[in-house]
This record gives structure tokens, sequence and C-alpha cells, in this order.
């Protein structure tokens, strides 16, 4: 079944204002990446994680390190070059296994 | 840095005939790499994961019979989508890594069917 649950599918959020992505997962992960799909369709990565969290400028992304069954991606201060799709993509624990992708989060912000 | 370079960016085919896309991995060694298909409006399906001196496992609804992938070395792998119809159009991604690392993605190879 359906491993990385993403939500939410769709948000629209004003310009200047905060929100958060979250990923679940049905079983441990070993890692969570996180990408922006572009209108071109190309995926650019924000953040790979195996545990902890990690900043970059107004973004920052946690992963659950106890159980490992959780992800998020907070955005600060959303301006209009934020808008596009996000995906989270997770890896089980198990060497030689690959990422599954979430179901992907269309962010739209507005002024 | 790592960069996944993928081509062609874009390409049309004519339905029945075959389309062949290859990723090119610089700055680092592709030990495994993974083909995704992105349809329209949907996520990232994976097609097959290659590793390097282990056999290439197809996902459930990929055969290798459809979706042939050669990864010969570190730095190269190709995947041809052969006798393509309407239902293969949408986005293929490669994504690669060099052991329990950051997947590094190409931007894409967009199919059209036509």
């Amino acid at each position: 079944g359906d491993q990385v649950e993403q939500s939410p599918s769709a948000l629209s959020l004003h310009e200047g204002t905060d929100s958060a992505l979250r990923c679940n997962f049905t079983t441990t992960m070993r890692s969570v990446q996180w990408f922006r799909q572009n209108s071109r369709g190309s995926l650019i990565s924000l953040f790979y994680l195996a545990s902890g969290t990690k900043e970059n400028g107004r973004l920052k992304s946690a992963f659950d390190s106890k159980e490992r069954r959780y992800s998020t991606l907070h955005i600060r201060d959303a301006q209009l070059e934020d808008s596009g799709t996000y995906f989270c993509a997770a890896e089980l624990p198990n060497s030689g296994t690959y990422q599954r992708f979430g179901t992907g989060t269309k962010l739209q912000v507005v002024p | 840095g790592a960069l996944v370079y993928q081509y062609p960016r874009r390409t049309i085919c004519k339905s029945g005939t075959s389309m062949r896309m290859e990723c090119q991995a610089v700055g680092f060694q592709a030990t495994s790499v993974a083909w995704y298909r992105q349809s329209p409006q949907k996520t990232f399906e994976l097609i097959a994961l290659s590793t390097v001196n282990s056999a290439i496992k197809y996902e459930q609804n990929f055969t290798q019979e459809k979706f042939p992938i050669s990864h010969p070395n570190l730095s190269f792998s190709s995947m041809t989508v052969l006798n393509a119809y309407l239902e293969d159009r949408g986005l293929y991604l490669c994504g690669a890594r060099n052991e329990n690392t950051e997947v590094f993605f190409g931007k894409g190879t967009r199919l059209t069917v036509v």
C-alpha cells in the first residue's frame, strides 16, 4: 500500500505568511528528501535528511528522529517565487532501496 | 558539485515507435540509478532501480521488455521506451546516488506520443 502520505494536496498562501507541509510514513524510513518541482518539471532538491532538522533561508525541514515516521517542511515569509509543487521522497531502511514519492503539495503564493 | 545531466529534455515520437533517454552523472559515482515516470497530474512512479553489479529490479506494471535499461558504468545510464503509446506519455526522470546518500535528479525527459 501507499507508504508516503503528503498533506495538504493544495495550499494557497498570501505573501509574507508562514505554513508547513507534512509527510507521514506508514513505516519507519531511513531518510527523507524534499523537492520543489518548477513549471518546467525539473525537481529542485531542497533538503536531504537522515535525522534532525536543516534550515536554508526561509525554509526549514525536520525529520522525526525517534520513530522516523514523519517529516515537515516549513515555509516562512512566503514569496511569489515559492510557488510550485512540493514533493517529499522517503527511503526504506534497507540497502539498495529507492525513494518513494508523496503525492505532492501544489503551493500558490498570492500577493 | 554533483550533477546529473539528462537528455533529451523533450521528445515527440509516433505511436508504436521507440525512444531512448540517457543520464550522465558528473562529480560522483552513480552506484545506483532509479528511473521514474510522472504521468500528467500525478506523482512519481518508480519504473526500475539499477545498481551496479546487481540485477535491475523492475516495479510491478513495468517490464524490461518495455523499458530496457542499461547501466554500464558508474557515470551513465540509459532507458528506452519501446513501442510507445499514448499512456506512456509523461515526464521521465532519472535519479542517481552514490551508496546511501542524497539522490541527484536529472531535469527529466518529457515524452509526447502522437
